[in-house]
């Protein structure tokens, strides 16, 4: 069964500095992939998307990911981070194949940013 | 705008008791999702639907009971069966053809007192 990944619960970054939240998924099936960004007491915003071409995929608020295919990994990252960049973030995978669009999430990254 | 409402916001459940939570979209979309979200544990998937008066179990089902009788609302119950309620509560759909990406709801927070 698919599944996902994400290593680090916490990040602290301070503010202007680079940060990068890991994500990796288990399976190497055909899959589309995202991530989400949780504000408190808020439902989850999608943020940026893989599902097919360039594996390198940007947000208009200046967060990008790859899709790593032989490290099954879709890594999200930004250059300069804002304090209003602190929220909780969740990679997500679907299988490509399945017909249901189920997603599998990983158990969050809190990302905090400090001034 | 379009998007998903859930009501409400905050909700107190009695031992024993059943509740019902509110799941309304005015995207025309087809399938639409509910998910539990629990602190460290991410988003666990309890039911789906693809088409109207059809929906399936997901992962964590028990304990749990759905319908579909119009395309644009998918209430959830929280029966007794449920022995761990309480939980903060996703909402979410998706055209069914093509794949944005979910649009999610703001969430419903049930506690048990």
């Amino acid at each position: 069964a698919q599944s996902v990944t994400q290593l680090d619960s916490q990040v602290p970054v301070f503010e202007e500095a680079p940060v990068e939240l890991r994500c990796n998924y288990s399976s190497s099936v055909s899959v589309y992939l995202f991530w989400y960004v949780q504000y408190p007491n808020q439902g989850l915003q999608l943020l940026l998307k893989y599902l097919s071409g360039s594996t390198l995929v940007k947000s208009i608020n200046g967060f990008e990911a790859e899709f790593n295919k032989s490290q099954t990994s879709f890594h999200l990252r930004k250059p300069s981070v804002h304090i209003s960049d602190t929220a909780e973030y969740f990679c997500a995978v679907s299988d490509r194949g399945s017909g249901t669009y189920k997603y599998i999430f990983g158990t969050g990254t809190r990302l905090k940013v400090l001034a | 705008d379009g998007g998903i409402t859930q009501s409400p916001k905050y909700l107190f459940r009695k031992e024993g008791q059943n509740v019902t939570l509110s799941c309304e979209q005015n995207l025309n979309h087809d399938a639409m999702y509910w998910y539990r979200q629990d602190p460290g544990q991410g988003l666990r998937l309890i039911y789906y639907s693809q088409i109207v008066n059809d929906f399936q179990k997901g992962d964590i089902a028990e304990g749990y009971s759905v319908s579909r009788e119009k395309k644009e609302s998918f209430p959830l119950t929280v029966t007794s069966a449920q022995k761990n309620p309480t939980a903060f509560y996703l909402c979410a759909s998706i055209p069914g053809h093509g794949f944005p990406g979910y649009t999610f709801g703001s969430g419903t927070r049930l506690t048990v007192v």
